[in-house]
């Protein structure tokens, strides 16, 4: 148990579905992340927010869409998703400004997109 | 920026030692990382080391730091099969964005 909660942890969709992933932490942390871990692939940041406010986009496309609505919860909603977003989602939380800004992360939401 | 380098694949026996390497390549990183990945789960934290720092122990792990050849290793002592998961070095640059840049992952494979 890391205090990141990752919800759900599979999630089977098709191109037209519309989810969302849901992810909460209980570190009392005022900064949270989504990574996405494709296969043979180095983990890739997606989104970075602080203080509820997004400060790194990074060149995600239009159909993954992130919400934090307050330092304790980030969403990812996902929208005509293509077979190529298949992978594992991470988010991850950590206490910026302080010593080692340590990450912890979720155990990750598995999505594959039929 | 930063690229974050690791050999894909280790193989050793319980009880021996195991040593995952690490090179990168921004001499600004503050803090490096190891992170543990069992399938199926996520990262799991295994230790970290100042830039300040040569050398880092937390019971069966050490962390060595080659600063100058910009080199991390994590050597495992005593390696049991429990082990046997993904490894991923990490670097995080100058500043507090949060931003950690990856390697590929060692897969540490343990015989029994």
């Amino acid at each position: 148990e890391t205090g990141v909660t990752q919800t759900p942890r599979h999630l089977v969709m098709g191109m037209t579905n519309k989810k969302s992933l849901k992810c909460e932490q209980h570190l009392g942390h005022n900064a949270m992340y989504w990574y996405k871990q494709s296969a043979k692939k180095p983990l890739e940041l997606m989104f970075v927010y602080n203080f509820k406010e997004q400060t790194e986009n990074n060149s995600v496309p239009s159909r993954f869409s992130p919400e934090c609505p307050n330092s304790s919860h980030l969403f990812l909603h996902l929208h005509t998703l293509q077979p190529e977003d298949s992978a594992l989602y991470l988010c991850a939380s950590s206490q910026a400004g302080t010593h080692g800004n340590t990450i912890y992360f979720g155990e990750g939401s598995w999505l594959t997109v039929v | 920026g930063e690229d974050v380098e690791q050999s894909l694949f280790l193989s050793v026996r319980e009880g021996d030692s195991s040593v995952i390497n690490c090179t990168y390549t921004d001499s600004s990183s503050t803090y490096l990382y190891w992170y543990k990945q069992e399938p199926g789960a996520g990262l799991q934290l295994l230790t970290y080391i100042f830039s300040n720092m040569d050398m880092k122990q937390d019971q069966r792990l050490t962390v060595l730091l080659n600063k100058k050849d910009k080199h991390l290793s994590l050597r495992i002592a005593d390696t049991q099969t429990g082990d046997s998961a993904i490894y991923f070095c990490a670097g995080i640059l100058s500043g507090n964005t949060g931003k950690l840049i990856f390697g590929q992952g060692t897969t540490l494979q343990v015989k029994p």
